[in-house]
């Protein structure tokens, strides 16, 4: 039972161009979401999050938008950069100590030249 | 700061061996994680802690064990590996800010493979 879907698997987007990368959830008790980014061989590291307070989050080329009804979230990129090609989690916690945090299985972006 | 450390990156064990997995945090953050990732799927807990002496089981536990002694240490150690335990295994720390998130620094991961 995936509590949290990442249903594309990779996405191909050309240099300069908008990447958006989604992500569907089905416990409504998450009130917290976050995006991770891995490359190979490395430990992901923290990109943005947004509160379930919130609809949408911006940290300069990156936005996170939340739609609660839906049980839905997305990360936009723009401009994309060959730099962002990696794999990035869509993760979601519930309560105090985010030790309940569940990820996604990723998405690898392939941000062409 | 050197963040989230993890020994060794690779190790190959052979069926029923036994092995720990180091993981070292200098942030002084109370909180650290063990995850595995096996491929094509998301990162599923195995254990946590929230502080020294305190433990608790995650999601996926089964064939591992953990302690807290300290702060900055939170080993994994492996009983009576088995294939299935083959995996690449993410610690990770956090300090929970409210409001702020729940952020979690990763170590780089140890590969380990059980053959």
């Amino acid at each position: 039972d995936q509590q949290v879907k990442q249903n594309s698997p990779s996405l191909s987007v050309q240099e300069g161009r908008i990447s958006i990368l989604n992500c569907d959830y089905t416990n409504s008790m998450f009130d917290y979401f976050l995006w991770y980014k891995k490359y190979p061989a490395e430990g992901p590291t923290f990109l943005i999050s947004i509160s379930s307070i919130k609809d949408k989050n911006e940290d300069g080329r990156f936005t996170v938008f939340l739609n609660k009804s839906a049980k839905h979230l997305s990360l936009h990129i723009v401009p994309s950069q060959p730099g962002d090609s990696a794999v990035y989690f869509c993760a979601a916690s519930a309560g105090t100590g985010g030790f309940k945090t569940i990820f996604g299985a990723g998405t690898r972006l392939f941000v062409k030249a | 700061n050197a963040g989230v450390t993890q020994t060794p990156k690779f190790r190959i064990l052979k069926i029923g061996q036994s092995m720990t997995l180091q993981c070292t945090q200098d942030m002084n953050h109370n909180y650290m994680y063990w995850y595995r990732q096996d491929p094509g799927m998301g990162l599923k807990l195995i254990y946590y802690s929230v502080g020294a002496g305190i433990t608790d089981k995650g999601e996926v536990p089964n064939g591992y064990n953990v302690s807290r002694s300290t702060t900055e240490d939170f080993p994994l150690r492996l009983e009576l590996a088995a294939p299935s335990q083959t995996s690449v295994y993410f610690c990770a720390s956090s300090y929970p800010t409210g409001l702020a998130g729940y952020e979690q620094y990763f170590g780089p991961g140890t590969r380990l493979t059980v053959t």
